[in-house]
Formats: structure tokens, C-alpha cells, sequence
């Protein structure tokens, strides 16, 4: 299916490990980017990337980990998690050929860190 | 200072009536677009309205428009007569053209529509 797509839509881990949030889009968008969505802080910006190979911290990266070996892929890595990361993700992308237009949303991902 | 400012954490119309949902923004990039999502308590974004900031008229999008006050860096949502899938919560946003081409948000608008 054409679109973004963020796997997995759930997941529930335990403090310490590793995880990794899939975000995929079918457009060869060139921006990239990865939010989370807390209570009272609407969405705050981890990380994002202008191209393949290229990327750039937010206003919250610590504990976080991204790579883009692909343009169409785009994934997140919590190195060891901690309970504070128990959020909400959103993968979105956007085309830079349309200067600053509309970013496009994936479904999210609800992390729990138990 | 942030860069995008709701100050309404609720709003509620009663169906079929006009809503302003305000929100102003900071910058000093001469080229940045405003943007208002929604989301429904599915949970998905949903892009609505795009203002640039060059655009000599407001933006509009079937009931939604943009009123666009730039001397005032405001970027407010007008929804008219509301509909009861209008209830959800409005994300305003932007993005700067020379400063990476992030998105920055504000803490979002939690619209409820009143038969």
C-alpha cells in the first residue's frame, strides 16, 4: 500500500532493553522525521533526515538512536529503555521538491516501558 | 522561547456554529509555512490547512481557513459551522525554510462540538 507505514502499532517492553520502531513510506519523500506525543508537550521532534545518510537531532534525542541506510526506510532505536519513553511515536515524511509544505503522518506506535 | 504558541488547551461550540482556534507562532526566518492538523481520538495526524508566508491571501480548505495576521505572527484556525466529527484535538504548526525544515508543534487544541 502507498503511504507510511509505522510497525509496531503497540508494544510493551521492560526497562533496559533495546527497541526498534519500523517506520517505512512509499513516496521517496526526502524529509524524515521522528516525533513523540506526551500530555501538555503536544509533539516534540527526536530526530529527522533530509536525505539518505543524512541526519539531525531534535529537541529530544538522548536515549535515542536513527540511521537511514534507504530513503524509504526511517527506523528508531531506543538503546535502553526507560520508563520516561513510555510514549506515543509518529514517523512522518515530506517532499522537499514543495518547499515547505505538509508533512504526512504514519498511524504512531504506543511504547510502554514497564 | 517556543516557537508555537495554543493558549486554549479546550475549546466548545455548539454544532453548526463558527470556532476560532488561536495560535501564534516566533520566528525570525522570513520564509516559514503554517500548518493545522487534527487529530481524532483514533489517534491519526491529519494534515488540514497550509499558509506560507509569502501568501498574500488567508488559505482556506472547504469550513476550514486560515486567518493569517503576520504583523501579529498569528496563524488562527477558523472552523465553520461545526460538525460533531469536528471534535478532536488541533495540532498548529511550522516549519522554517533556512533553519532545517523542521516541524516545530504547539501543545494542541482539544475541540469538543456540542449537539
Amino acid at each position: 500500500d502507498a503511504g507510511i507505514t509505522q510497525s509496531p502499532r503497540y508494544k510493551i517492553t521492560e526497562t533496559g532493553r533495546q527497541v526498534t520502531l519500523m517506520c517505512h513510506q512509499t513516496w521517496s519523500h526526502s524529509y524524515m522525521f521522528w516525533y513523540r506525543q506526551d500530555l501538555g508537550h503536544g509533539l516534540r521532534l527526536i530526530y529527522y533526515s533530509a536525505a539518505a545518510d543524512i541526519t539531525d537531532k531534535g529537541e529530544v534525542p538522548d536515549g535515542y538512536v536513527v540511521s537511514r541506510s534507504k530513503t524509504e526506510n526511517f527506523p528508531l532505536t531506543l538503546e535502553s529503555a526507560t520508563r520516561s519513553q513510555t510514549s506515543v511515536y509518529f514517523c512522518a515524511s515530506s517532499e522537499s521538491s514543495r518547499g515547505l509544505r505538509e508533512a504526512f503522518f504514519g498511524q504512531g506506535t504506543r511504547l510502554t516501558v514497564v | 522561547a517556543q516557537k508555537i504558541t495554543q493558549t486554549q488547551p479546550g475549546m466548545f461550540v455548539q454544532e453548526k456554529e463558527a470556532v476560532t482556534l488561536d495560535c501564534t507562532y516566533d520566528t525570525s526566518d522570513p520564509s516559514y509555512g503554517l500548518f493545522w492538523y487534527k487529530q481524532p481520538s483514533s489517534g491519526e495526524m491529519i494534515f488540514l490547512i497550509y499558509q506560507g508566508s509569502y501568501d498574500q491571501q488567508n488559505a482556506t480548505e472547504g469550513r476550514y481557513s486560515l486567518n493569517f495576521q503576520k504583523a501579529r505572527k498569528s496563524a488562527n484556525l477558523v472552523i465553520s459551522a461545526s460538525q460533531l466529527g469536528d471534535s478532536a484535538m488541533y495540532f498548529c504548526a511550522m516549519r522554517e525554510g533556512n533553519t532545517g525544515n523542521q516541524f516545530y508543534f504547539g501543545t494542541g487544541t482539544s475541540l469538543t462540538v456540542i449537539p
